[in-house]
């Protein structure tokens, strides 16, 4: 079975951290996306990665950044946590290039920042 | 502007009734794919179908049936008999080039006993 896991299912953090949000996925899939999920706005895409160490930008990529080092592992750090940035956070691949492609997702992060 | 219009925000029924979800895209490819995905409580977003804009041909898996219409730019998902177990958030998407899957809002489906 198709796996993507998200590390952690509830996260707070304080204003002004730096957050960590982890995904792995089990399927060497070439593609790998961060998502945000607030109520009346869907899925937003936060940022994409085809390759190791490569990233796109997505529709709201201000203030997040990503990190691929491995082809399993899509990291979406948050630099300095602010209130807004309270939401779900999603993280799905998808096997390659192409528009389609259906992606998989991981079962969510809820991050709530104080 | 906002690519995949869901205009329902919430649906509610009760058990056997039918219920349509409605879902309008914008784009100017002649070459796009259009999905549905179910976020159940759990949280996961699962995938449903899939259908690419050269195929118009309805489709019907079990008690899940979509219809296609490029004349009118819609992908609307129709659960016949609906059951409690349906209940969940429904997301339409649309992918007009690689790595880019834009979603809708989401219409949130509650069946009840």
């Amino acid at each position: 079975d198709v796996k993507v896991t998200q590390s952690s299912r509830y996260l707070v953090k304080r204003t002004g951290e730096k957050v960590f949000l982890e995904c792995v996925q089990d399927m060497d899939h070439e593609n790998m996306f961060w998502y945000r999920q607030d109520p009346g706005l869907g899925l937003r895409l936060i940022y994409f990665s085809y390759d190791v160490k490569m990233k796109e930008k997505g529709d709201i990529p201000e203030g997040y950044s990503v990190s691929r080092e491995k082809k399993e592992r899509f990291s979406l750090i948050l630099e300095s946590a602010s209130t807004n940035q309270t939401s779900m956070y999603l993280c799905a691949s998808s096997p390659y290039r192409g528009r389609e492609t259906e992606a998989f997702f991981g079962q969510g992060t809820r991050l709530t920042v104080v | 502007a906002q690519k995949v219009t869901q205009a329902q925000t919430e649906i509610s029924v009760v058990e056997k009734e039918d219920v349509t979800l409605d879902c309008v895209y914008e784009t100017r490819d002649t070459t796009y794919y259009l999905f549905w995905y179910k976020q159940p409580p759990s949280g996961e977003l699962v995938f449903l179908i899939r259908r690419n804009s050269f195929d118009e041909q309805n489709e019907i898996s079990g008690r899940y049936s979509w219809n296609f219409q490029k004349s009118t730019s819609s992908f609307n998902f129709t659960i016949t008999a609906s059951q409690v177990v349906d209940s969940a958030v429904y997301f339409c998407a649309l992918s007009e080039w690689d790595n880019d899957m834009r979603f809708g809002a989401g219409t949130r489906l509650t069946v009840k006993p």
